[in-house]
Formats: C-alpha cells, structure tokens, sequence
C-alpha cells in the first residue's frame, strides 16, 4: 500500500522478553518518527530519523528501549525487558521534509499502531 | 515535561451544539497542526497554521492560531456525532527541530 505500516498490528508478551516493532515509511520519505500512546491518551515522542542524520533519541524512557532505521527506509523499534508499563500503542509516522525559512513544512502521515500488551 | 496542553481534557456535548478545544504553551511554535484520531487509527491532519493570528476554517472547523504563536484553539459549530473522536494539537518547536510534538489531547463525544 502506499501508506506507512507497521507489524505486529496486535502483541501480547510476556514480561521481560523483549519485542520488535517494525515500520515500513511511505517510500520516498526522509523523516521517521516513533511515538507512543497509553489508552486514551495523547503521544509521547520517542524517537525522530531523518535522513543520515544522527536520530533525535531524546524521548526514549530508558536504556530498554532502542530504535534503528536501515538504508534510511524500514526502521524497527525494540523493547529489551519488557515491563507492564510499556504497555500502550506505539505509533509510526513519516514525512518528506521541506524546511522554508523556520517553518518545516511537514505533512506527517501515521500508520495504525502496533498495540502492545506486556502481561 | 508536556509543552501542549489541551482543554477540555473530555467533552460530551449534544449534537447542533458549538465546542470550543485549547491547545496552550508557554514556549513559541514555528506552526501548530490540529489532528483527529479515531478508534483503532493512527491521527490524521486536519490543519496546519504557521502565522501568529492566523485563522483557517475547514467546513465547520474553524482553527486559530495566537498572535504569540503559543497557543491555538479549534472551534466546531453545530458539531455531529460524526466529529467523535480525540483531538490533539501539535506543534514544530520554533527552535526548527524537526520533531513534532503533541498536547495531551482532547476526547470529544457527541451525542445524537
């Protein structure tokens, strides 16, 4: 399809394994972005590619959690040890990036979530 | 530390009646986007205001900006039961990170 998306949709795991999450961008997108949502609730930032540049890594809640992205495409989430709190929907999203002046003007475009459930 | 706050946090609201969402900062965007998320979805852009003061209406939405740049606000007149949904501003910190971030979100209900 020509939207970004992510597998598993649905995990359930164990506490203290670790999981892979994984996001296929729109093709031709610079810019990657991991967030996370408890239920109900707004997006936490994770973490933020672009291009060959070093990620944006600020947003991670700890050492557990690591992301890469591989030839600047598909880029995999990963939770070491998970933990019950780590329970939540992780979305991904891209964008080209056009930078005018201050303004980036992004149009950023989600896929539907990889629901989590650590038990 | 949450930069955007959203108020209400919840809304239920009758259908035919106007609502009015806030999204507030006390640090200054480069352009503030207004999504709405449903069930089961990722969030999708409504909107995209880059001006202080800016105001841009989308049918029945109407989308401000503050002349400050801190703050924004979504109004909906005569709002249907098809609006459900959450609503979540976000915003390009004027510092030009690319990164976007995210208020804390608004969950509207309307009832028919």
């Amino acid at each position: 399809g020509a939207g970004v998306s992510q597998s598993p949709s649905n995990k359930v795991t164990e506490k203290g394994k670790d999981v892979e999450l994984r996001c296929d961008p729109i093709s031709g997108h610079t810019a990657l972005y991991w967030y996370r949502q408890s239920l109900g609730q707004g997006l936490e930032f994770l973490i933020y590619f672009q291009g060959n540049s070093a990620p944006d890594k600020s947003g991670l809640p700890s050492d557990r959690f690591s992301a890469e992205r591989t030839g600047g495409s598909v880029s995999t989430l990963t939770i070491q040890r998970t933990q019950q709190e780590d329970s939540a929907v992780y979305l991904c999203a891209s964008s080209l990036v056009r930078r005018t002046g201050g303004f980036s003007g992004n149009t950023i475009y989600f896929g539907e979530g990889s629901w989590l459930t650590v038990v | 530390t949450q930069l955007l706050e959203q108020s209400p946090q919840f809304l239920s609201i009758q259908e035919g009646e106007n609502l009015t969402v806030y999204c507030n900062s006390s640090s200054v965007f480069s352009s503030l986007q207004w999504y709405r998320q449903e069930p089961g979805e990722g969030p999708v852009l409504l909107v995209t205001v880059v001006t202080g003061g800016e105001v841009k209406k989308l049918k029945r939405l109407t989308f401000q900006f503050g002349d400050a740049r801190k703050d924004s606000s979504l109004h909906i007149t005569a709002a249907q039961p098809g609006d459900t949904g959450l609503y979540l501003c976000a915003g390009f910190h004027q510092t030009g990170a690319n990164n976007l971030f995210f208020g804390t979100g608004t969950r509207l209900t309307v009832i028919p």
